[in-house]
């Protein structure tokens, strides 16, 4: 079975200052999404960012990017020049056709952002 | 384009009572889903729906929990009867189609049920 971990349960940064959250993932699929989710204090998920395993080039969106390391099965997200908004719980998540196409989600990351 | 919908947002009940919740899908989303999201823990899947067929739901305590979607749409998640450990955010997304290709999940915002 394939497993997320989020190593850091929390996390502050500053306001405008650069933050990278920690996810590690175990699996022996080759073919696989990996995804970074915000949920925010209302509780909806909102997508973040996506990386297909098959892609060499890590995936940017705006001032999030990820640091996709297939190898090492590790899949970080990186949040420059990062705004009160950011605020949030973040989560990793993994998804193939071997976890008959559901989303696992590592356990999470409280960013906290300081003005 | 309207969102996933959920209702009740929030929800109190005593143990071994019993609660449903409501889901409707962004309108033409094949697959819907339902999660349960304990304090603390990532979402973890329940049950999962191919219009009104279950394709997955190997996580759902079926003893007490139940979820239908008839006409393949709207969806209901019930507990029967509830225990003080199914207090958690009962989450619902949809997404277009399932199977060989991801697709995104679009969540709705959530219900949150207390079990006293």
């Amino acid at each position: 079975a394939q497993t997320v971990t989020q190593s850091q349960p929390e996390m502050s940064v500053q306001e405008a200052e650069t933050v990278t959250l920690s996810c590690t993932y175990d699996t022996s699929e080759s073919d696989y999404y990996l995804f970074w989710y915000k949920q925010p204090p209302s509780r909806q998920m909102i997508l973040v960012i996506r990386q297909e395993a098959y892609k060499q080039q890590n995936a940017t969106e705006n001032r999030f990017s990820v640091n996709f390391q297939k190898a090492a099965k590790s899949f970080s997200l990186k949040i420059s020049d990062s705004q009160l908004g950011d605020a949030a719980m973040y989560f990793c998540a993994f998804y193939s056709g071997g976890s008959n196409y559901k989303l696992t989600f590592g356990k999470g990351t409280l960013l906290t952002v300081n003005p | 384009e309207a969102g996933v919908a959920q209702s009740p947002r929030y929800k109190i009940i005593e143990k071994r009572q019993s609660v449903a919740f409501w889901c409707n899908p962004i309108s033409g989303h094949a697959t819907l889903y339902w999660y349960q999201q304990i304090l603390g823990q990532g979402p973890k899947l329940l049950i999962q729906f191919q219009n009104n067929g279950v394709v997955d739901d190997s996580q759902l305590p079926k003893d007490r929990f139940s979820a239908e979607r008839l006409k393949g749409v709207d969806s209901t998640l019930k507990i029967q009867p509830a225990k003080l450990e199914d207090s958690a955010v009962y989450l619902c997304a949809s997404s277009s189609t399932a199977q060989s290709s991801y697709n995104e999940q679009f969540f709705g915002p959530g219900t949150r049920l207390t079990v006293l």
